[in-house]
């Protein structure tokens, strides 16, 4: 079956280093999202990619970098972690722009 | 002002009895909800969705009822399960930006066996 994939599921880091968040997917889709979920609020868009080569920032991107070499992953990058970035990160995918996405089971960063 | 939100953060029923999550939204130019459904360390999983030139849309033991004059959207479980309990929330496409989704909250269900 075809599947979103994220890894790694647990991440501790400092203050300060780069963190890169895997995300891999087996649907063939091409696009591709980042959300990041915090208590208090809904998913929160971060970047989002509609294709190869393409990226866009969504409206929490502050501090966070994609880039898609191919259709399967979209890495998210943390240049200077901060403490602000202590979240649970949720990759997302769509067959088309507005249908449904499907999402991975996430991964839950504490920066210290 | 409010985008999408829920009204109760939580909701405790009865093993056999029905719920109702409650959404509500503020931008008229929606045309398009997903209620999602999460389990504890899990990522979201879609239930149902409708679009906005419909009121209501059922499916296996789940109905989402859409009142656009109130702006309002309702996801109904039928006969609550124990697997039923999770957080659940709604998620809104806004028509005039680039088919994103906007994402409530969400409300926790806890089915009391």
């Amino acid at each position: 079956d075809a599947e979103i994939t994220q890894s790694p599921r647990h991440k501790i880091t400092e203050t300060g280093r780069q963190v890169t968040l895997a995300c891999h997917q087996t649907w063939n889709h091409n696009n591709m999202f980042w959300y990041r979920q915090d208590l208090g609020h809904g998913l929160r868009l971060i970047h989002y990619s509609y294709g190869v080569q393409d990226t866009n920032k969504g409206e929490v991107s502050d501090g966070y970098s994609v880039s898609r070499s191919n259709t399967e992953d979209l890495p998210l990058t943390l240049e200077s972690a901060a403490s602000s970035q202590t979240s649970v990160y949720f990759c997302a995918s769509s067959e088309m722009k507005g249908s449904p996405l499907h999402f991975g089971n996430g991964t839950r960063l504490t920066v210290t | 002002g409010e985008s999408v939100g829920l009204h109760l953060p939580t909701l405790s029923v009865q093993e056999g009895d029905n719920s109702i999550i409650n959404c509500a939204y503020s931008n008229s130019a929606s045309d398009y909800f997903i209620w999602y459904k999460q389990e504890s360390g899990k990522g979201p999983q879609f239930i149902i969705d409708i679009r906005s030139n419909m009121d209501k849309r059922q499916g296996q033991r789940v109905t989402v009822l859409l009142n656009k004059t109130v702006k309002h959207l309702s996801l109904q479980i039928a006969a609550t399960q124990p697997g039923d309990s999770a957080v659940y929330f709604c998620a809104e496409k806004w028509r005039n930006t680039g088919n994103q989704f906007y994402f409530g909250t969400g409300t926790s269900l806890t089915v009391i066996p």
